[in-house]
């Protein structure tokens, strides 16, 4: 059975901070790992690492993918209060559709 | 774009009753998937679409049925409510068989 475990399970930061979420997960026939921010609604895309592309960022926002380790982290630096959120991490292996299994989820609090 | 459409936001149902969660996208995705959240736990799948006519069971399917007869409509059907069956629910859709999910705003379903 495919796993995902997340850590911490929440976190709280002062306004500015750099925080790293982390990610393991056991998977057969692994495909790609892909992290979610999930405020008060539907989850939203971040990022999507696979085996040709273990390392991404966007503005703020960076995650490495550890394939021999099977762990990724996605790192936030000088937060801000809009990062308050829940971050979940999920694991896609091969296969006819884009099932993903999902970790329980990292909850953010930014303070100012 | 409206993107991923589900409804209705919110219900409550009496155990024994029946209901439907519609969930539409005008993305023109043929992956289409439901996902169940509880509190503390990760998303688990229920059942995915690859295409117009196709549906398969996932991660938790028993209690629910789904049926897949345009590209646009994915319906979840509760066939006899239980309070096991008290979560959110999301729909979401997807444009190939690995990558980004869209997610719809969720359906928070209470069964008492």
């Amino acid at each position: 059975e495919d796993k995902v475990v997340q850590s911490p399970l929440s976190l709280v930061v002062h306004e500015g901070d750099t925080v790293t979420l982390n990610c393991s997960y056991e998977v057969t026939n692994f495909r790609s790992l892909l992290w979610y921010k999930q405020e008060k609604k539907a989850p939203t895309f971040l990022f999507m690492l696979t085996s040709s592309g273990i390392e991404k960022k966007s503005g703020r926002l960076s995650s490495i993918l550890d394939k021999k380790e099977l762990f990724s982290i996605l790192n936030i630096t000088a937060t801000q209060t809009g990062d308050s959120a829940i971050y979940l991490c999920a694991v896609e292996a091969t296969g006819t559709a884009s099932k993903l299994t999902f970790g329980t989820g990292t909850r953010l609090q930014v303070t100012l | 774009n409206a993107g991923v459409t589900q409804t209705p936001k919110f219900r409550i149902l009496k155990i024994g009753q029946s209901m439907t969660l519609q969930c539409t996208q005008d993305m023109n995705h043929n992956y289409m998937y439901w996902y169940r959240q509880d509190p503390g736990m990760g998303l688990k799948l229920i059942y995915y679409s690859v295409g117009a006519g196709i549906t398969d069971k996932g991660e938790v399917p028993n209690g629910y049925n789904v049926s897949r007869s345009t590209t646009e409509d994915f319906p979840l059907r509760l066939e006899l409510a239980a309070p096991s069956q008290t979560s959110v629910y999301f729909c979401a859709s997807s444009r190939g068989q690995s990558g980004e999910l869209f997610f719809g705003e969720g359906s928070r379903l209470t069964v008492l």
